[in-house]
């Protein structure tokens, strides 16, 4: 099975502040990968497909990067809004979810 | 537009078996695959198996041994059912509509395991 390890697990940033996300393959997932949003008591919500496509009415200051083994979500300018916890997930092989990274305003 | 909905009993006994039904609108279940999703509390998703458009089944090997998914297309509705629950099947299940990973999810149904 393939592993998803994200990182930072917490994250504490400013309005304003660009923000990144890290996801690690165990292997090679040949960019299979999409990042989700979920807020308190919410279903996730797809923010990125095949590693750097926006899903429709995403704002633009979310983007996505990376191939191989290594991704990357970024915020550009954090918004109040944004606070949530990330996850990354791989359809290379089934699905894995990485565990999460929570966000939160300093 | 596209809508899932999780229905089922949010308390299990130890042992007992849990059984819920999603119940799907805005597309057909004979063109996209629906999977079950649950999530630990504060833990990320973890995928549990998948009703494939053509009616074929995958499983999770983790959880395959208590696992089955089946369908009723005229209902418009997938079933989950997994027996010998234990306290760490505890979380929120999900039902999700599969284009290239779930890209629509239900809101979810908190399922407690506990005596």
């Amino acid at each position: 099975d393939i592993q998803m390890t994200q990182s930072p697990s917490f994250l504490s940033a400013s309005v304003g502040d660009r923000v990144t996300i890290n996801c690690k393959a165990s292997q090679n997932i040949n960019k299979y990968l999409n990042w989700y949003q979920q807020k308190l008591g919410e279903a996730p919500k797809r923010l990125i497909y095949n590693t750097n496509s926006l899903q429709t009415g995403i704002p633009s200051r979310f983007s996505g990067s990376g191939s191989g083994t290594d991704y990357t979500l970024t915020i550009s300018s954090l918004q109040p809004e944004d606070v949530a916890t990330y996850f990354c997930q791989q359809y290379n092989s089934w699905w894995t979810f990485g565990g999460g990274t929570k966000l939160e305003l300093k | 537009q596209v809508q899932l909905k999780e229905s089922g009993p949010g308390l299990v006994q130890p042992s007992e078996t849990l059984s819920l039904t999603c119940t799907v609108s805005g597309f057909s279940l004979t063109s996209y695959s629906v999977s079950w999703v649950r999530q630990p509390s504060g833990k990320g998703p973890e995928w549990m198996g998948r009703m494939w458009y053509d009616g074929d089944t995958a499983y999770n090997s983790a959880l395959k041994s208590r696992l089955s998914i089946s369908r009723d297309t005229s209902k418009n509705q997938v079933f989950l059912k997994m027996n010998s629950l234990q306290t760490d099947d505890t979380g929120t299940y999900y039902c999700t509509r599969d284009d290239g990973g779930p890209g629509y999810w239900g809101q979810g149904v908190m399922v407690t395991v506990s005596s």
